[in-house]
């Protein structure tokens, strides 16, 4: 099992679209969650952290279910501008910093 | 806003070359990384590095591979005779004692082993 699995995309939307990003990790000691952003030929960019109470940021609202391993992205009221890869990123390791990535879904919104 | 910087972003070098990195962390930050991303592929961790030492490398991060902080600024990796699997982008990133899970990338250098 990859230690950080995502949809495979990519997903097409049209503007104004709410879309929903899922992610599995396989780790169940891992500590920290994050969804980054990654544009073509880009570097990631981080979009926000997860938390266990779920949180939110604007159009953007992420949770964490620890129980199932289980994270998850929702973008509402779609931009042109939205469109990237999503990257779900997860530290594995209790007491280091190294971050492990998933390979991303694209997201592509249409006029 | 403070930013990662990197030079070059692009390299071109031969087979068996020497390559040197470079990256400008965020001033503040003390956690400093190198990923790469093997074109069409995930990010992939390589090495990590505080306080002056490495404190952590992946198995990709073999003894052809090297991290130095030469001075108070700059943040290098080098490679020291690069294949044509090394070919990739390599992003250096940095983060803070408050927050050392979030993580910020620079633009990244494109290295392109011929």
């Amino acid at each position: 099992r990859k230690e950080v699995e995502q949809d495979p995309g990519p997903f097409n939307v049209p503007e104004g679209a709410t879309v929903a990003f899922n992610c599995t990790y396989s780790n169940s000691a891992s500590q920290s969650f994050f969804w980054y952003r990654q544009d073509c030929r880009k570097e990631p960019k981080l979009l926000m952290s997860v938390y266990s109470s779920g949180n939110e940021d604007g159009r953007f609202t992420a949770q964490l279910n620890r129980a199932s391993q289980y994270i998850s992205l929702l973008i509402r009221d779609s931009k042109l501008s939205d469109s990237a890869t999503y990257l779900c990123v997860v530290n594995t390791r209790w007491g280091y910093s190294t971050l492990t990535f998933g390979k991303g879904t694209m997201l592509l919104v249409s006029p | 806003e403070p930013e990662v910087t990197q030079t070059p972003s692009h390299q071109v070098t031969q087979m068996g070359q020497e390559v040197i990195l470079r990256c400008v962390p965020i001033s503040n930050h003390l956690y400093f990384y190198w990923y790469r991303q093997i074109l069409g592929q995930k990010v992939e961790f390589l090495v990590s590095f505080y306080n002056n030492e490495i404190s952590e490398k992946s198995e990709i991060f073999d003894d052809q591979f090297s991290v130095e902080r030469p001075d108070g600024s700059n943040f290098t990796l080098k490679i020291r005779s690069t294949k044509l699997e090394d070919s990739a982008m390599y992003f250096c990133a940095s983060s803070d004692r408050v927050a050392p899970y979030e993580q910020y990338f620079g633009p990244g250098t494109r290295l392109t082993v011929t």
